[in-house]
């Protein structure tokens, strides 16, 4: 199970956090992934942190974005940084990409806004 | 534009055998590297329905099914039911980019 967490309202300028509780898993022995997906539109990926710690990240983001685990918490984690309404989406949480993704939790929607 | 293409809408009565391309390049499916399909209903989170061009979850039904020729994939779907309407998602990795990728969706609608 994993279920995603943080502020539905984030101001133009200012970091996005969110936070991904996964349960039934232990953290460290699969890799994490976050995906967004704009409402009404199609899913694109974020990035993802591999078990092994490294991790790869969107091209298109890769500047602003952080994805880090917090194994005392089982918590996966994401910053992305000088947010604009572009960031605007339903963020989600995933196990994977070995073999897909998946599970994924039930997202939820961070809209930018001042 | 995604990297992967995927037409927009398909169409099928209950009871009907539809496909569904997913077309790629050199650099993604045509090296080999997995597809995945996701299908999402409206207003929930999508669901990864076949895994490694082939391969169903468990749970999944053996209606869906999925292949690969060259640069694209499809996914077949028999016997179609209402409860298949929804969006899917064809979803690989891309060498040229170093990043997984995600076809633009296309809309089931069971007619």
């Amino acid at each position: 199970q994993l279920q995603e967490s943080g502020p539905g309202l984030v101001k133009p300028s200012e970091t996005l956090s969110l936070s991904c509780t996964v349960s039934g898993d232990s953290i460290s022995s699969y890799s994490w992934s976050w995906i967004r997906q704009p409402p009404g539109k199609g899913l694109e990926w974020v990035g993802y942190m591999f078990y092994r710690g490294t991790t790869n990240y969107s091209p298109s983001l890769k500047s602003r974005v952080t994805i880090s685990v917090d194994t005392s918490k089982n918590q996966v984690s994401l910053k992305l940084d000088s947010v604009t309404a572009a960031d605007t989406a339903i963020y989600y949480c995933a196990r994977g990409p070995n073999r897909g993704f998946d599970p994924w939790g039930q997202g939820t929607l961070v809209t930018v806004s001042s | 534009q995604s990297v992967l293409t995927q037409p927009p809408s398909v169409s099928g009565a209950p009871g009907q055998r539809v496909t569904m391309s997913c077309t790629g390049s050199s650099s993604n499916i045509g090296a080999n590297y997995d597809v995945h399909w996701y299908q999402q209903v409206p207003g929930t989170a999508p669901k990864l329905l076949m895994y490694g061009f082939s391969n169903r979850p468990s749970g999944v039904p053996d209606r869906f099914s999925g292949s690969k020729s060259g640069t694209s994939a499809s996914l077949a779907i028999t016997g179609l039911q209402a409860e298949d309407e929804a969006d899917y998602y064809c979803q690989s990795y891309d060498s040229s980019l170093s990043a997984s990728v995600f076809g633009g969706g296309t809309k089931l609608t069971v007619l």
